[in-house]
């Protein structure tokens, strides 16, 4: 299984870009980037998630290094809102086709005023 | 969007006793549901793979007879608890797969006295 390193935690100011950075150099071919969060004592909820390409929603970018060892997730306008942890997860295919997520650490996400 | 939800949000029981907690897909059908675990300030852990209709697949180190689980329908999978003891007490969230995305419940709050 392909396995992520995040930092454990980032400070950004409201307002400015967060760039959440993720390490996956051992990811294949067929395994995509996914990004969750999750505010304290609530279950995870999806940002966004990738291949190759860089991919954007409403929520955030994420861009994808062209070896795709590492991605970085962009928050361009943090609020206080989005303090949360952060997972980088690379999604683990099962025989049956409905990949695991497995989560790691993440990063500790503190949006500060 | 979808909607996974978990019933109930938080319980507590004496140790000895068995605790059901349920999960429902709202909008969509799940055929394959998971659950996951996490204790105080530590990342989810995979417990299960439900998928409706079979038996559930455990990962390692979880027992299959303490953690009953069971998917019986598209939108609907339960988890027992069973004879519940302190070291049980954690925050259970379920997860289902709809329209090739993973959605995560609220979680629930298991407190064994």
């Amino acid at each position: 299984d392909a396995k992520t390193t995040q930092p454990p935690s980032m400070d950004c100011a409201e307002g400015r870009a967060a760039n959440l950075p993720c390490n996956h150099s051992t990811i294949s071919g067929n395994e995509y980037v996914y990004w969750y969060r999750q505010i304290h004592s609530q279950g995870p909820q999806y940002i966004i998630h990738g291949l190759k390409n860089n991919e954007t929603n409403e929520m955030a970018s994420l861009i994808i290094t062209e070896d795709r060892k590492s991605s970085t997730l962009i928050l361009p306008h943090a609020t206080l809102r989005d303090t949360a942890v952060y997972y980088c997860i690379v999604r683990v295919a099962t025989s049956s086709n409905t990949g695991k997520l497995i989560f790691g650490q993440g990063t500790t996400l503190q949006v500060k005023p | 969007g979808a909607v996974v939800s978990q019933h109930p949000s938080r319980v507590i029981c004496k140790s000895g006793t068995s605790v059901k907690i349920e999960c429902r897909s709202l909008d969509f059908q799940a055929t394959t549901m998971f659950w996951y675990r996490q204790f105080p300030k530590q990342s989810l852990m995979l417990m299960a793979t439900s998928n409706e209709g079979s038996k559930a697949t455990y990962e390692q180190g979880v027992e299959k007879d303490k953690f009953l689980i069971n998917h019986a329908s598209l939108t609907l999978s339960t988890l027992t608890v069973t004879s519940a003891h302190p070291e049980d007490s954690s925050f259970y969230i379920c997860s289902a797969i709809g329209r090739a995305e993973q959605f995560f419940g609220p979680g629930t709050r298991l407190t064994v006295l």
